[in-house]
Parts: structure tokens; sequence; C-alpha cells
């Protein structure tokens, strides 16, 4: 089962508008959301996160948003750049049974393509 | 300072054959973490070590994959006998601590024919 759901493939924004990424998850028991971005070729570098006891964190030109409720996160990338030209994925975690164990579970991604 | 390296790159074998990875994480972290990544999805947490041994290996196909990460530092992801679906890009990641940040290295292709 996919807990943690991208259901954009990908997504086409102008440069200088902002990009709005889009996550969904299922388990109500995560507690930590990431979103990492990947260039081809490399591994993925983390971008932002969010804990489950805030709504909103925000980093420069990037801010997460998060709906508990709905069991939303979004990123938007304020104003966008071609260097954000990159594949996106959403990750959560939680406190797992495993003593000392951490586990990140993935969405699929959204590659994300800004025009000049 | 220096991220997380991976060997090969790249790696192409046909079914049945064996294949290994190598990682060597960044220097003084503690978890080290094998993902496997298939077309289309994300990554997928294979087995996390704390120092030398297995904190979590639940999603790891015992009967043909292993992995050892002896001393503490650089860790070996085997596969035997590779499977068609086993292509993947398989991704080491790594650590301070359990719960910090996780960095990447750059990952292995493995193509099974």
């Amino acid at each position: 089962d996919q807990q943690v759901k991208q259901n954009s493939p990908s997504l086409s924004v102008q440069e200088g508008r902002i990009s709005i990424l889009n996550c969904d998850y299922t388990n109500s028991m995560f507690d930590y959301f990431l979103w990492y971005k990947k260039y081809p070729a490399e591994g993925p570098t983390f971008l932002i996160s969010i804990s489950s006891i805030k709504d909103k964190n925000e980093d420069g030109r990037f801010t997460v948003f998060l709906n508990k409720s709905a069991k939303h996160l979004s990123l938007h990338i304020v104003p966008s750049q071609p260097g954000d030209s990159a594949v996106y994925f959403c990750a959560a975690s939680e406190d797992s049974p495993i003593q000392g164990a951490q586990k990140l579970v993935f969405g699929q991604g959204t590659r994300l393509t800004i025009n000049p | 300072e220096a991220g997380v390296a991976q060997s090969p790159r790249y790696k192409i074998i046909e079914k049945r054959q064996s294949v290994a990875f190598w990682c060597n994480p960044i220097s003084g972290h503690a978890t080290l973490y094998w993902y496997q990544q298939i077309l289309g999805q994300g990554p997928k947490l294979l087995i996390q070590f704390q120092n030398n041994g297995v904190v979590d290996d639940s999603q790891l196909p015992k009967d043909r994959f292993s992995a050892e990460r002896l001393k503490g530092v650089d860790s070996t992801l085997k596969i035997q006998p590779a499977k068609l679906e086993d292509s993947a890009v398989y991704l080491c990641a790594s650590s301070l601590e359990v719960g910090s940040e996780q960095f990447f290295g750059p990952g292995t292709r493995l193509t099974v024919l």
C-alpha cells in the first residue's frame, strides 16, 4: 500500500511564478514530514521539513504547509528559478516500534520543470 | 566535508548472477541506510545499521539480499541471485545519529537482463 502519494508525476511552471507541489498520506501516525530534491545522477538532498505540531515552515523561497485533518502537505517555491528544475520527493516518518529505528516513507516524486 | 560515496555507479548483469554494492558514509556518521528506488517510485528502505549492528531489516528480501557493515564504517549490499525485478537504483544514506538529517550518495544503477 502506498502510504505517501504524490499524484502529479510532473509539473511545469514559468520562471518567477509560484510552484506548488502536493503530497497526501494515509498513516495518521506520521509525525514528521520532509521534502527532498533530486537532480539526475545524484542522490536526494534534504530541502525542508515540518513537524506534525506545526502547520507551516518557511525557509527562504521554500514553504511547507501541513493540513493534518486532510492528511495533506504542500511545498511552495516562490519565486521559481530554473535551478529548481528537479524531482521532488515528499517523505514521512513515524516513531518505529523497533528501538533505534527511523523509517522514512517516500512518495513517488514529482518532476518540476521551470521554464525561462 | 566529503559526501557519501558509492560504487560502482552502474552495473549490468544477467539474471541469476550475483552483484555487490559498496558504500562509504560520511565520516563520523553512526547510522547507515540502504534504499531501493525502482523507476517511477520513491526510495524504499531496505536496511538500517547503527554502527555495525542491524537496527531494522524488516523490508530486506533476505532470501536473496544481504548486507553488512563491518567495523561500523563501510557497508556492502549483495544480491544473490539477481532477478529482473531487482533492476533499480540502490541508494546509500548516512546520518550522524538516528533521527538526524540523512545524506544520500549518488546511487548505483543496477540493470538485470
